[in-house]
């Protein structure tokens, strides 16, 4: 079974705070993607990378940093909390470009004081 | 403009009917796929059926059938035989090959909720 997870389920941080969300997949994927879920807004797309070191801007990118040293890892980055930015984030991956199905973490929801 | 739409908030079924929750997408691509996945109340998202632009047969998996109906632009997802268990969110989802081969847009989601 292919299997994301993420580094914590819930996260409290104060506005200003420099704030990291890893992900990490077993199943040698090649593309990972960060999304932020919202009432009534679904998942929007923050980042997405295809390969080692490679990135890709997604929907909504303002305020967040991505960063992938290994093929396993896909590190959400928030350089200086706002609350705006409270919200829950999914991390995926997927085997390959192209590839129709995307597996999912269990999500981390980051309350921002 | 929203890519895709899902009228439908909040759904009730009771247990063993069909159900069909509703999706229309907007695109001028002429080849791209829609998906449909679901998220329970534990949070993690689970595909349920892919549909591709130029497949001639409408998708089915299981339960899960997706009504495809290009020219209305629609992607209804059909579940049949409702069980307890189907109780969830569940977003509609596309993507566009040429414009944005490996971006996935979603709805807004509709909330199920399977009555006994």
């Amino acid at each position: 079974d292919v299997k994301v997870t993420q580094s914590s389920r819930y996260l409290v941080k104060r506005t200003g705070e420099k704030v990291f969300l890893e992900c990490v997949q077993d199943m040698d994927h090649e593309n990972m993607f960060w999304y932020r879920q919202d009432p009534g807004l679904g998942l929007r797309l923050i980042y997405f990378s295809y390969d080692v070191k490679m990135k890709e801007k997604g929907d909504i990118p303002e305020g967040y940093s991505v960063s992938r040293e290994k093929k396993e890892r896909f590190s959400l980055i928030l350089e200086s909390a706002s609350t705006n930015q409270t919200s829950m984030y999914l991390c995926a991956s997927s085997l390959e470009r192209g590839y129709n199905e995307q597996f999912f973490g269990p999500g981390t929801r980051l309350t921002v004081l | 403009a929203q890519k895709i739409t899902q009228t439908q908030p909040g759904m009730f079924v009771q247990e063993k009917e069909a159900v069909t929750l509703d999706c229309t997408y907007d695109t001028s691509d002429p080849s791209y796929g829609l998906f449909w996945y679901k998220q329970p109340s534990s949070g993690e998202m689970i595909f349920l059926i892919y549909q591709g632009s130029y497949d001639q047969q409408n998708a089915t998996e299981g339960r899960y059938s997706l009504n495809f109906q290009k020219a209305r632009k629609s992607a209804n997802l059909v579940i049949s035989a409702s069980q307890l268990g189907d109780s969830a969110m569940y977003f509609c989802a596309m993507r566009e090959m040429e414009t944005s081969y490996d971006k996935v847009i979603f709805g807004p989601g509709t909330s199920l909720s399977v009555i006994p």
